[in-house]
């Protein structure tokens, strides 16, 4: 079983729509999350961090954890074109805490 | 400004030339990982270190090296490069927490020919 799995993708929504990303993890031992997101040639942008279960918003952008079901989500609301990019879902796993990086999804915002 | 910086960012090389990526990072972090990412298999880590002179291997940590002599420094040593070893390249940081989130440099895209 893949440590950290995302739904493969692409995913395309119209602009002003909800865009929701998902995540399934292997570890249950795992405390730490993290979505990251990355443009075309660039490098791995922070967006947003989750350690408890339930919802943290923050702007448009609201994640969602579920320890129970090893699920972890990201909510963009409001969609815009700026916001095509390939989100990455990250998990903290193992006694080394190493980063495990799910595959990424690609999100397409139609204008 | 808090930044991670690796050089080159760029390169063309041949097989079997040796070759170092550096990276560079200002924020006082304990914890350094390089990470390769080619398409679909997404982001995999090479190396990692805990803190100076403690380096351990990735997941993928067959022809590299790194070292870890000062805190700041992390560099990427390819010996013998081969073309399988074409990709890009991210150096990475984070405090010794592992709550913390990882800092990635701008990338280091290497062609091996």
């Amino acid at each position: 079983q893949k440590e950290v799995e995302q739904n493969s993708g692409p995913l395309s929504v119209p602009e002003g729509a909800i865009a929701s990303l998902n995540c399934t993890y292997s570890d249950r031992g795992s405390q730490s999350f993290f979505w990251y997101r990355q443009y075309s040639g660039k490098s791995p942008e922070l967006i947003m961090s989750i350690y408890s279960n339930g919802d943290k918003e923050d702007g448009r952008f609201t994640a969602q954890l579920n320890k129970a079901s090893q699920y972890v989500s990201l909510l963009i609301r409001d969609s815009q074109p700026s916001d095509s990019a390939t989100y990455l879902c990250a998990v903290v796993t193992g006694a080394n805490s190493k980063l495990t990086f799910g595959k990424g999804i690609t999100l397409s915002v139609r204008p | 400004e808090a930044q991670v910086t690796q050089n080159p960012r760029y390169l063309i090389t041949v097989t079997g030339k040796k070759l170092t990526v550096t990276c560079s990072q200002n924020m006082n972090h304990e914890y350094m990982s390089w990470y390769r990412q080619d398409p679909g298999l997404g982001l995999r880590q090479i190396y990692y270190s805990m803190n100076v002179e403690v380096t351990d291997k990735g997941d993928v940590p067959e022809g590299y090296k790194v070292s870890r002599k000062e805190k700041r420094n992390f560099p990427l040593i390819l010996e013998s490069p081969s073309p399988n070893q074409t990709s890009l390249y991210f150096c990475a940081s984070r405090q010794s927490y592992s709550n913390q989130p990882q800092h990635f440099g701008d990338g280091t895209r290497l062609s091996i020919l």
